[in-house]
């Protein structure tokens, strides 16, 4: 699976919205970009994925770029429950054999009141 | 609350002892993952399940350590001889075999080997 880059920590006041980073340069075109978030003593919780158009749930939207080299996870009100560590992860489809998640470094995101 | 349990939550042991974890992942998925966690690294793939079959193990999974899923349902993982470097968060996941493949964990087992 390609390497994904984000950056280690950040930090957001509470009502605002929360943007959150990953570049992933050497994506393939059968590639797709998965979002979960690991919050204190809790298993990862899957949040969104998309392969290239924007997608947008109930927690959060996906913003990839043009090119498919980064990406940016939006939490558009974040609260104090949204304080957890945030992976970027790009795999093929599980169909197309991939179906291990390989999790990098993560984001730590802090929520301020 | 996703739906996969595990059991025990939290396991002590002392080094040199075997120990067993259980994962009841939800009913309809056939697919059944587990992960180790050090602090603070993300997780990383121990080995998965198909169904009853084990499809894939990682160089992680040394002869120390077995999963087994006999009715493709629940699963278990056996670390045997325990040592101190065993100490991790167990994580199991279960995903549908068709759909969108997501993967939903459970709340994982902490081991610590004294």
């Amino acid at each position: 699976d390609a390497k994904t880059t984000q950056p280690p920590s950040m930090d957001c006041a509470e009502g605002r919205a929360a943007n959150l980073p990953c570049n992933h340069s050497t994506i393939s075109g059968n590639e797709y970009v998965y979002w979960y978030r690991q919050i204190h003593s809790q298993g990862p919780q899957y949040i969104i994925h998309g392969l290239k158009n924007n997608e947008t749930n109930e927690m959060a939207s996906l913003i990839i770029t043009e090119d498919r080299k980064s990406s940016t996870l939006i939490l558009p009100h974040a609260t104090l429950r949204d304080t957890a560590v945030y992976y970027c992860i790009v795999r093929v489809a599980a169909y197309q054999g991939a179906q291990k998640l390989v999790f990098g470094q993560g984001t730590r995101l802090t929520i301020n009141p | 609350d996703t739906g996969v349990s595990q059991d025990p939550r939290h396991k002590i042991t002392k080094r040199g002892q075997n120990v067993t974890f259980r994962c009841d992942p939800i009913s309809e998925h056939n697919r059944l993952y587990w992960y180790r966690q050090t602090l603070g690294q993300g997780p990383e793939f121990l080995t998965y399940f198909q169904n009853e079959a084990q499809l894939e193990k990682s160089r992680l999974l040394s002869d120390r350590f077995s999963a087994e899923r006999p009715k493709g349902s629940f699963s278990t993982l056996e670390i045997q001889r325990t040592e101190q470097g065993d100490s991790a968060m167990y994580l199991c996941a279960s995903s549908l075999a068709a759909g969108s493949y997501e993967q939903y964990f459970g709340p994982g087992t902490r081991l610590t080997v004294t």
